[in-house]
């Protein structure tokens, strides 16, 4: 079965300080990975996606992910924190394109000091 | 409108009552999903429908039912409600490597 694994539950982070998350994924295939993103009261957004495609994936709101087979990883990193990027984010991971029942991680909280 | 509409956004039930969450969309996609979302736990999944006729168990499907009533609407029920069943739960549709959509939640509380 799938799974991923998100490295620590709650990161602190200053405004304007590089904001890095951390995914690690068990897949014996090529799989497909996922970020998202959770503001409080709403539902999950979609920040990127990785599709077997390029390695480093931009997405929404400057954030971006760098795909490495050799360490199963799909980190998250966005250069510089804002104080809108306050929320719970999780990684996921499918196991093909035909194959849409993600599994998620246990996700990580981001807060952000002024 | 929201593209993914859940309904209610909060509900409060006794233990052994039976209650329905539903779900409509209007973005046109075949793959509706119902996950549960608990603190230190992620999303896990309950039921998914690739389409009207095809209705699948998730990881955690003990002690729910789902309906698929159309493409636009995917219903979860919990037949007798208990308390370890608090939680919040999320509908979503995919449609093919698109990634999915997800509703603003259902927050249900089982006293």
């Amino acid at each position: 079965a799938q799974s991923v694994t998100q490295l620590g539950s709650h990161v602190s982070v200053s405004e304007g300080a590089l904001v890095l998350l951390r995914c690690n994924y068990s897949s014996s295939v090529p799989p497909y990975l996922f970020w998202y993103v959770q503001y409080p009261n709403q539902g999950l957004q979609l920040l990127l996606k990785y599709t077997s495609a390029a390695t480093l994936v931009k997405g929404i709101n400057g954030f971006e992910a760098e795909f490495k087979k050799s360490e199963t990883s799909f980190h998250l990193t966005k250069p510089s924190a804002h104080m809108s990027d306050a929320a719970e984010y999780f990684c996921a991971v499918t196991r093909s394109s035909n194959d849409y029942k993600l599994s998620f991680g246990a996700g990580t909280t981001v807060t952000v000091r002024a | 409108d929201a593209d993914v509409t859940q309904t209610p956004r909060n509900r409060i039930t006794k233990t052994g009552k039976r209650i329905m969450l539903e779900c409509s969309q209007t973005k046109g996609h075949d793959r509706m999903y119902w996950y549960r979302q608990d603190p230190g736990l992620g999303l896990r999944l309950i039921y998914y429908s690739f389409d009207v006729k095809d209705i699948n168990k998730g990881e955690i499907s003990d002690g729910y039912s789902v309906s698929r009533q159309a493409q636009a609407k995917f219903s979860l029920s919990l037949e007798s409600a208990i308390p370890n069943q608090t939680a919040l739960y999320f509908c979503a549709t995919s449609f093919g490597a698109s990634g999915y959509t997800f509703g603003s939640g259902t927050r249900l509380t089982v006293v």
